[in-house]
C-alpha cells in the first residue's frame, strides 16, 4: 500500500492569489495524479504528473490555470492559479499502486479549498 | 452522456437490511471496475475490485454485465458503519486513469 500526505489540508484564499498543494508519497510511484472534487459532486480527473516531463491534462484543464510539478518519484505539487470562487473545490493527489496479485489507486487526504 | 452513472440514492436502510444499487459505463471497451467508498469528508478507498465473474468478499457482493454495460453492488446483513457514498469507477484503458460515477449515499440506521 501507500501512504499519501497533502499539505494544506485547507486554506481560505482571496479571488486573484494562487495556492499550491503539496502531495508527499512514502514509496516511489511511476504514476501520480491529480483529481478535484466539487461540493456534492464526484471526482474529476485534472491530469497526471509525470516525472522528468510535462503533466498530462484532461479535457477543460490547462497548464496556465493547473501548473504542476513533479521533479521525483515521490513528490508532486499543483498550483491553483488566479483563484476564482469556482475552483472551490478538494483537491487530491492519487497513486497507482501494483500490489501482490491486485492493483489499487491510493488517494491522499485532500486539500479543501475555499476561494472567498 | 456522462461516463459512469449512478442512482445518487439516498438508500436509508434499517440494520440487517439488504441494499443493492447500480451503476452504468458508456464506454464498451472499459476494462476494469472498482468500487470505491467515501466517507463524509475523508477521500475515496477502494472497497473491491469488481470482476467478470462476480465476486464476493464478506457481505459485499459485486457483479459486472458487460453486454449490459451495468455493475451492481449487495450489501448484506448492513451495518450503520456501511453508511458512506459508494463510487463506481471505471478504467477505461491501460493508462490507469479512472473515472467515477456520482456516488449512491447509503444510510443505514439503527
Amino acid at each position: 500500500s501507500a501512504v499519501i500526505s497533502q499539505k494544506p489540508s485547507r486554506d481560505i484564499c482571496q479571488r486573484g492569489t494562487s495556492l499550491t498543494i503539496q502531495c508527499q508519497v512514502d514509496s516511489q510511484v511511476t504514476m501520480m495524479f491529480w483529481y478535484r472534487q466539487q461540493p456534492g459532486q464526484s471526482l474529476t480527473l485534472i491530469a497526471t504528473a509525470n516525472q522528468g516531463s510535462e503533466a498530462t491534462y484532461e479535457s477543460g484543464f490547462v497548464i496556465d490555470k493547473f501548473p504542476i510539478s513533479r521533479p521525483n518519484l515521490t513528490f508532486s505539487t499543483l498550483t491553483v492559479s488566479n483563484m476564482s470562487p469556482e475552483d472551490s473545490s478538494i483537491y487530491l493527489c492519487s497513486v497507482f499502486s501494483h500490489g501482490s496479485g491486485s492493483n489499487e489507486q491510493y488517494f491522499g487526504p485532500g486539500t479543501r479549498l475555499t476561494v472567498t | 452522456r456522462k461516463e459512469v452513472e449512478q442512482d445518487p440514492g439516498p438508500f436509508n436502510v434499517p440494520e440487517g437490511a439488504t441494499v443493492a444499487f447500480n451503476c452504468t459505463y458508456s464506454n464498451s471497451a472499459s476494462q476494469s471496475f472498482f468500487w470505491y467508498r467515501q466517507d463524509c469528508r475523508k477521500e475515496p478507498k477502494l472497497l473491491m475490485s469488481v470482476y467478470s465473474s462476480g465476486n464476493e468478499d464478506g457481505r459485499f457482493t459485486a457483479q459486472l454485465n458487460r453486454a449490459s454495460q451495468y455493475i451492481s453492488l449487495l450489501i448484506r446483513d448492513s451495518k450503520l458503519s456501511d453508511s458512506a457514498t459508494y463510487l463506481c469507477v471505471v478504467n477505461i484503458g491501460n493508462d490507469y486513469k479512472l473515472s467515477f460515477g456520482a456516488g449512491t449515499t447509503v444510510t443505514v440506521r439503527a
